[in-house]
């Protein structure tokens, strides 16, 4: 069964720690692997990933894949309040063609407090 | 600058009741796609419509059907909701297969 792992589920951290957000996938065919970040309505695209190896960066916010060992990290450094959401890890898998279906994970809820 | 607009942002049924729930988008994207999330399990796939005029089932399509009236427009629809139904929905669409899946603010859906 093709699933995706997050962890941790939930995480309470200080304005300015750095935090660490994981991602591991068993799945079929695999094709990227994208994060994405949802406060209280929509989830908001932050990366998608392709190559293993490859740190993309934006900002604050980092993400790499190990496609050897099937995980993902996101990485928030020097966190802000604006930064609590809950961030979502979604596989995508490759049928073939342009339609290739996400898998999501259940999301990490990240609280910074002041 | 609208992207992916659903409607209504909020609803209450009763058991039996039906409904559509509209989505559109503005970005010319060929891939359209309905999704619920609910506590504790993530988002799962409801249907999919990878280019005008088709439509195809996801992981949890019963219950649900779906119409690709347009490019533009992708509706999900309940002919008898059910309590298990209640759930936030979310519409997502797509350019291409090495773009991400844009998101709309979803439609929460209360059934008594």
């Amino acid at each position: 069964e093709d699933k995706v792992v997050q962890s941790p589920l939930s995480l309470v951290v200080h304005e300015g720690d750095t935090v660490t957000l994981n991602c591991s996938y068993e799945v079929t065919n695999f094709r990227s692997l994208l994060w994405y970040k949802q406060e209280k309505k929509a989830p908001t695209f932050l990366f998608m990933l392709t190559s293993s190896g490859i740190e993309k960066k934006s900002g604050r916010l980092s993400s790499i894949l190990d496609k050897k060992e099937l995980f993902s990290i996101l990485n928030i450094t020097a966190t802000q309040t604006g930064d609590s959401a809950v961030y979502l890890c979604a596989v995508e898998m490759n049928y073939g063609g342009s339609q290739g279906n996400l898998i999501f994970g259940k999301g990490t809820k990240l609280s910074v407090k002041p | 600058n609208a992207g992916v607009t659903q409607t209504p942002k909020f609803q209450v049924l009763k058991t039996g009741q039906s409904m559509t729930l509209q989505c559109a988008q503005d970005m010319n994207h060929n891939s359209m796609y309905w999704y619920r999330q609910d506590p504790g399990m993530g988002l799962r796939l409801i249907y999919y419509s990878a280019s005008e005029g088709t439509t195809d089932k996801g992981e949890v399509p019963n219950g649900y059907n779906v119409s690709r009236l347009n490019k533009r427009e992708f509706s999900l629809r309940l002919e008898s909701a059910a309590p298990s139904q209640t759930s936030v929905y979310f519409c997502a669409s797509r350019l291409t297969g090495n773009q991400p899946q844009h998101f709309g603010d979803g439609t929460r859906l209360s059934i008594l």
